[in-house]
């Protein structure tokens, strides 16, 4: 099946500061690639996700680029705040089915005020 | 904005017994999903269902797991035997097309003891 790698596992930033968060996918048929964020004790949220056509996608301060030859994508977080702290995850389709996911290991971002 | 809504929040059961895990996912939604997340580790599949039937599951959905619609709301996931090690974070999804991301719900906890 996918196998999804996911850096780094944390990261610190000061308020203000870009956030980038890096994922690499296995599956060169995987044409979809999601951004989950997950605050404590909530279920995970999309917030971004890209599909294989475009080559980058971008939401008020959050931006996804996707390298398709390299077989990587990247969360972009701009002009963080503390409401961005969370665990952040990325996803590709499993092997076998569009639809179902493969998630990487998550990226604790914490945003110092 | 429409809520993937699962119950209880929290549920501490005895090892060996059977729990029944609740979800009302989105209404339009025709895809659904659960997917479980052991403490500290990444978002894992376990099953999708469409249709009245399970299209895909993984390998930790055993023959201990079953799901079921039993009405034309309700999403459940059932575990008929619990082990220690089925403890986790259990998520609820839904989607209304595969090639859309999902909603989650808020989870519920499992603590088999």
């Amino acid at each position: 099946g996918e196998n999804v790698e996911q850096h780094p596992s944390t990261l610190s930033v000061q308020e203000g500061d870009s956030a980038v968060i890096k994922c690499t996918y296995s599956d060169s048929a995987s044409n979809y690639f999601p951004w989950y964020k997950q605050e404590l004790g909530k279920g995970p949220q999309l917030i971004i996700d890209i599909r294989s056509n475009v080559g980058e996608k971008k939401d008020q301060r959050i931006a996804v680029t996707l390298n398709k030859t390299a077989k990587h994508f990247s969360l972009h977080i701009t002009e963080t705040q503390p409401e961005d702290s969370a665990v952040y995850f990325c996803a590709a389709p499993m092997k076998s089915s569009g639809d179902k996911l493969t998630f990487g290991t998550g990226t604790r971002l914490a945003v110092r005020p | 904005e429409p809520e993937v809504t699962q119950t209880p929040s929290h549920q501490v059961t005895q090892m060996g017994q059977e729990v029944i895990l609740r979800c009302v996912p989105i209404s339009n939604h025709l895809y659904f999903y659960w997917y479980r997340q052991i403490l500290g580790q990444k978002v894992e599949f376990l099953v999708s269902f469409y249709n009245n039937e399970i299209s895909e599951k993984s390998e930790i959905f055993d023959d201990q797991f079953s799901v079921e619609r039993p009405d034309g709301s309700n999403f459940t996931l059932k575990i008929r035997s619990t082990k220690l090690e089925d403890s986790a974070m259990y998520f609820c999804a839904s989607s209304v097309d595969t090639y859309y991301g999902y909603t989650f719900g808020s989870g519920t906890r499992l603590t088999v003891v």
